[in-house]
């Protein structure tokens, strides 16, 4: 079945950068966009981006821009996330997505367990 | 960015009742309109696409309808497991925006 497992949790110092894997399973990996949300404490889903493995094509929320950077590695299945000049507002989780996407359908169709971000001195 | 109204925002409701989610969105987004549940463990999983079809594997209790900009998610009869927090995401337009989000608990 398809699964998405993601790295473990991390304590990050402010200003640093901090680097996130989505490993893929049980379906072909270059096929489908992989998509990022965000999920601060407490609070709803942020759409961060996403990413065509196949191509490494990319899609942002201009939100994120400059603060996300999605590549992947198509030998191991897996896509990556960095988040760079880290602050208290990128303390979440965050989780991968696999997107099915044709014609009008567009959903995150499989969702990783999510990944603890914590940022602190 | 296109904004999504969930109401309400916390729902108190019972075994076997019958409960309605709305979410509306700030301008027409044409039936590009997701539901997912989230369960207390963080677990996310999808239930509906394209406004009204059922996820594959999803029970037949969920339902989902709405056109223009007003939406709705129906679960027929509440089962223990459907206590969760529920979310609606359109794709109409990018960024794909979510709804607040609605708590649905154990009265």
């Amino acid at each position: 079945q398809v699964k998405l497992l993601q790295s473990g949790a991390a304590l990050v110092k402010p200003g640093a950068s901090v680097k996130m894997s989505c490993k893929a399973s049980g379906y072909t990996f270059t096929d489908y966009w992989v998509s990022w949300v965000k999920q601060s404490h407490g609070k709803s889903l942020e759409w961060i981006g996403e990413i065509y493995p196949n191509s490494g094509a990319t899609n942002f929320n201009e939100k994120f821009k400059g603060k996300a950077t999605l590549t992947v590695d198509k030998s191991t299945s897996t896509a990556y996330m960095e988040l760079s000049r880290l602050t208290s507002e990128d303390s979440a989780i965050y989780y991968c997505t696999r997107v099915y996407n044709n014609y009008e359908d567009y959903v995150m169709d499989a969702w990783g367990q999510g990944a603890s971000v914590t940022v602190s001195s | 960015d296109i904004q999504m109204t969930q109401t309400p925002s916390s729902m108190p409701a019972s075994l076997g009742e019958r409960v309605t989610i709305s979410c509306r969105a700030s301008q027409g987004i044409s039936n590009y309109l997701n539901w997912y549940q989230q369960k207390p463990d963080g677990t996310i999983k999808p239930l509906i696409y394209y406004t009204s079809n059922l996820q594959s594997g999803v029970p037949s209790r969920f339902s989902g309808s709405g056109s223009g900009t007003d939406y709705s998610l129906t679960i027929s009869s509440l089962e223990p497991e459907d206590f969760a927090m529920y979310y609606c995401q359109q794709y109409d337009s990018s960024p794909w925006t979510f709804g607040g989000g609605t708590k649905l608990e154990l009265k």
